[in-house]
Parts: structure tokens; C-alpha cells; sequence
């Protein structure tokens, strides 16, 4: 099973940058995730880790430790848009995916 | 092309009902599933298909039931609703594959009194 902790809430000024990290535990791991959701709507993927590192994509980018059981999502230049739920997922084994709660970031202008 | 649709968008229904939501992808995905998503506790994995023809029970299955009798459709039934499943579910698909992305429907709302 996943044991996935992310925090509960964060909050950040327009054109800042936030980061949001997120823990687990896993025996199998295949993958990790992060999604994007505004409230009232679906999730929509952001990233992929599924080695060690950095990957970027514009404004956001994703790390992974494998050996810490250790990821985050930095988020920057933020906009107001930006204020969503941010959804961390773990994939062990095959195609299944075990999410993490969620942590809400408010951007303030 | 639609992706994933999900229908009813949102349902109050009397505890005790039975309940089909219906979730249908146009992408060819070979993997679907069914998740609720509650307030504190995240999306949880209810069942999932990795293939037409076949189902799999994932981390909260009790009281729901699904069938994949083709590629494109991934019924979920409540057989006899109950508040406690009152929640929003998602139906995600994705293609089965080692670098697998899930793409999410719109969500049903469903209430049960």
C-alpha cells in the first residue's frame, strides 16, 4: 500500500514562487505524478518523475528522490490562475495510482 | 473528440436506490477506472479495467460494482445506495502503457439522502 503526505494548504503572492512537496512510502514504486485541479473540475496532469531529478515544463517543474521517498512541485511566476489543488499520485506495480490528499495553494494578488 | 464523458453530471438520489454512472472515453484507452473524491481524504481508486473484458477491485469496492464490456465504456453501478457514498466520482482512462498518463472526466456529483 502508499502512505502519501502532502500539505494541506498553502498560500503565495502573485509572481512568487511556492513549492510543494510531497512524501511516501511505498514497496513497489513505478512513477509519480502530480496533478492540477481547480475546484469544481476534473484533475489534469502537470508531470511525470519516474528518475531521479528535475524535469521541467515552463512555469512548473517536478523532483524526485527515489531513495527519500521525496518529491516536490515548484510553481513559478504565479498567477492568479495558479490557484488550484495540486494533487500528488504514486504508481506501484501496474497502472493503478494512489493520490495523496491534496494541497490547496491560494495565490494573493 | 469529446475524451471522457460522464453522465449524470449530478444526482440526488433516495438511499436504498439503485444507481448506474455511466463514463464513456472516445481515445481507445485500454485502462479505465473509477475513483470518489470526499473532502480531506483525496481521490480513492474504486475498481478499474486494464482491458475490455476485465475488471479489478481497488482500494474502496464495497457496495459498487463495474463491467467492461467494450473498450470505449466503464459502467459504475450502486446496488443499493447508501449516504456514506455520497461524493463526487471521476472516471479516468489511460492507454495501459509503462509511462501511463490517467485523463479524467468531468465528475458526477452524487448525493444520496
Amino acid at each position: 500500500g502508499q502512505n502519501i503526505d502532502q500539505p494541506t494548504e498553502m498560500t503565495a503572492t502573485e509572481g512568487a514562487i511556492v513549492q510543494i512537496n510531497c512524501t511516501y512510502q511505498t514497496s513497489g514504486f513505478n512513477g509519480l505524478f502530480w496533478y492540477q485541479q481547480h475546484a469544481g473540475e476534473a484533475p489534469t496532469f502537470l508531470s511525470y518523475n519516474v528518475l531521479d531529478g528535475l524535469e521541467e515544463k515552463g512555469r512548473f517543474s517536478s523532483f524526485l528522490s527515489r531513495s527519500k521517498g521525496y518529491s516536490y512541485l515548484l510553481l513559478k511566476e504565479l498567477q492568479m490562475k495558479d490557484s488550484a489543488s495540486y494533487l500528488c499520485a504514486v504508481r506501484e506495480g501496474d497502472y493503478k495510482l494512489s493520490f495523496g490528499a491534496g494541497t490547496t495553494v491560494t495565490v494573493r494578488a | 473528440i469529446a475524451g471522457i464523458t460522464q453522465a449524470p453530471t449530478s444526482q440526488i438520489l433516495a438511499a436504498g436506490r439503485r444507481m448506474t454512472l455511466r463514463c464513456t472515453q472516445d481515445m481507445r484507452h485500454n485502462a479505465m477506472y473509477w475513483y470518489r473524491q470526499d473532502l480531506g481524504l483525496g481521490l480513492r481508486l474504486i475498481h478499474y479495467s486494464n482491458t475490455a473484458g476485465t475488471t479489478g477491485k481497488g482500494e474502496v469496492p464495497d457496495g459498487y460494482s463495474v463491467s467492461r464490456a467494450n473498450t470505449d465504456d466503464f459502467p459504475l453501478t450502486l446496488a443499493s445506495a447508501v449516504p456514506s457514498q455520497t461524493s463526487v466520482y471521476f472516471c479516468a482512462s489511460s492507454e495501459g502503457t509503462s509511462a501511463d498518463t490517467q485523463y479524467f472526466g468531468p465528475g458526477t456529483r452524487l448525493t444520496v439522502l
